[in-house]
């Protein structure tokens, strides 16, 4: 079983609609979540950082932590072609070195 | 957002020749940087993680005599394929881990494409 899991997509998604990205995880030592935004031959751009459980919104992309069912998500709301891209979760604890997800591909269609 | 610059951000070589990778924290002092490998739609693979002043920790199956990794300073690790072969065409990425505010985020750099003909 992978540490992390996360449906590598493709996601295809009409203009304006929300998007839920989600990974999984076995390790409950982990605290602290990433969600990354890469671009085709682009390096990934941090998009939101969450230490523990809970909620966290920055614009138009929400991010959730559930620690009980070890399960992350990250809603985008209003979708934009520009937020086609691949969206990699990522996770670790200190002194855990950080574990990426496979990352999932969204694709939104003007 | 701290800033990670990588050069070059393209470069083709022959085989056989060595192929150096710079990665450097622009606002920011690193003392752990990481260095990526990444197939075209695949996800990351870490290759080494680089300790400031310290010899690199190679993951299982990289050839640390083939990626030379160099640390000297907070801001600056270096990467060198050397005798690069085509199976080494890929995108190497370099990411540094902030260090103080929050130490667990690590800040990518935008990549290079490597190319050995």
């Amino acid at each position: 079983q992978k540490e992390v899991e996360q449906d590598p997509g493709p996601l295809s998604v009409p203009e304006g609609a929300i998007v839920s990205l989600n990974c999984t995880y076995s390790n409950s030592a982990f605290q602290y979540f990433m969600w990354y935004r890469q671009y085709s031959r682009k390096g990934p751009e941090l998009l939101m950082y969450t230490y523990s459980s809970g909620n966290k919104e920055d614009g138009r992309f929400t991010a959730q932590v559930d620690k009980s069912s070890k399960y992350i998500s990250l809603f985008i709301r209003d979708s934009q072609p520009s937020d086609s891209a691949t969206y990699l979760c990522a996770m670790g604890a200190g002194g855990f070195k950080t574990i990426f997800g496979a990352g999932t591909r969204l694709f939104v269609k003007a | 957002g701290a800033v990670v610059s990588q050069h070059p951000s393209r470069v083709i070589c022959k085989s056989g020749t060595s192929v150096k990778i710079e990665c450097r924290s622009l606002d920011f002092q690193a003392t752990t940087m990481f260095w990526y490998r990444q197939f075209p739609k695949q996800s990351l693979m870490l290759m080494a993680t680089s300790n400031e002043g310290s010899k690199a920790t190679y993951e299982q199956g990289v050839e640390k005599d083939k990626f030379l990794i160099n640390h000297a300073s907070l801001t600056l690790s270096t990467l060198t394929v050397t005798s690069a072969h085509p199976e080494d065409s890929s995108f190497y990425i370099c990411s540094a881990r902030q260090t103080g505010i929050d130490q667990e985020t690590q800040y990518f750099g935008p990549g290079t494409r490597l190319l050995v003909l």
